[in-house]
C-alpha cells in the first residue's frame, strides 16, 4: 500500500512563492501527481513526475526526488484564485490507480 | 471540453433508505473510478472499473454499496441502505487505458450525500 504525508494548512502572501511538501512511503512507487481542489469544486489534474527532477507548467513547478521519498509543488507568483486544496497523489507500478494524501489547504492573504 | 458528468449533485437522504448515483464518464475513457471523500480529506478509491469489468472493489463495502457499468459507458453506484456515516462527497473520474490515465484523471463534480 501507499500513505502520503502534506501539511494540512499553507498560508502565503499574494505575489509569493509557496511550497508544498509531500513525502510518501510507498511499495512499487511509479509516480506522484498533484491535484488542485477549489471549496466545493472537483479535483482537477496540474502535474505529474515519474522521473527525479523538476516538471515546470507555467506558474506551477513540481519535483520529486525517489531517493527522499519526496516530493513538492512549487506555485510562484501567487494569485488568490491559486487558494484551494492541493492534493499529492502517488500510483504504483501496475496498479493503475492513485492514493491521494489528505490534502493541503492554501490560503493566499493579500 | 468534455467533461465527466455526475447526477444529483446534492442527495439528503434518510437513514436506512436507498440511494443511487449516476456517472458518465467522458466520451473514450476506458477506466471509470468512484471515490468518496469525506470533508478535509483527500479521495478514497472505492471501486475502478475498466470497460464494464471491475477492476478492484476491495476498498467498497459491499454489504451495503454496489457499483455497476453495464455497458462500459455510463456507472451507477448505490447503497443501501445508507448509514449516517456514509455522508460525503462521491467522486467519479474516468481516464483513458494507459499509465498516463492512471495518473491523469478526470474528474466529475461530485454528488454531496447527506444521510440525517
Amino acid at each position: 500500500g501507499q500513505s502520503l504525508e502534506q501539511p494540512s494548512e499553507v498560508t502565503a502572501v499574494e505575489g509569493a512563492i509557496v511550497q508544498i511538501n509531500c513525502t510518501y512511503q510507498t511499495s512499487g512507487f511509479y509516480g506522484l501527481s498533484w491535484y488542485q481542489q477549489h471549496d466545493g469544486g472537483a479535483p482537477t489534474f496540474l502535474s505529474y513526475n515519474g522521473l527525479d527532477g523538476l516538471e515546470e507548467t507555467g506558474r506551477f513547478s513540481s519535483f520529486l526526488s525517489r531517493s527522499d521519498s519526496y516530493g513538492y509543488l512549487l506555485l510562484q507568483e501567487l494569485q488568490m484564485k491559486d487558494s484551494a486544496s492541493y492534493f499529492c497523489a502517488g500510483s504504483g507500478a501496475g496498479s493503475y490507480q492513485l492514493t491521494f494524501g489528505k490534502g493541503t489547504k492554501l490560503s493566499v492573504i493579500p | 471540453e468534455a467533461e465527466v458528468a455526475q447526477s444529483p449533485r446534492y442527495k439528503i437522504t434518510e437513514k436506512s433508505q436507498a440511494v443511487a448515483f449516476w456517472c458518465d464518464p467522458i466520451s473514450g475513457h476506458a477506466t471509470l473510478y468512484w471515490y468518496r471523500q469525506i470533508l478535509g480529506q483527500g479521495p478514497e478509491l472505492l471501486v475502478q472499473f475498466q470497460d464494464e469489468s471491475v477492476v478492484d472493489d476491495s476498498q467498497l463495502p459491499k454489504d451495503r454499496f454496489s457499483a455497476e457499468r453495464l455497458k462500459g459507458v455510463d456507472s451507477t453506484l448505490k447503497i443501501q441502505p445508507a448509514e449516517l456515516g456514509d455522508s460525503a462527497m462521491y467522486l467519479c473520474a474516468s481516464s483513458l487505458n494507459s499509465q498516463r490515465g492512471t495518473y491523469e484523471q478526470y474528474f466529475g463534480p461530485g454528488t454531496r450525500l447527506t444521510v440525517t
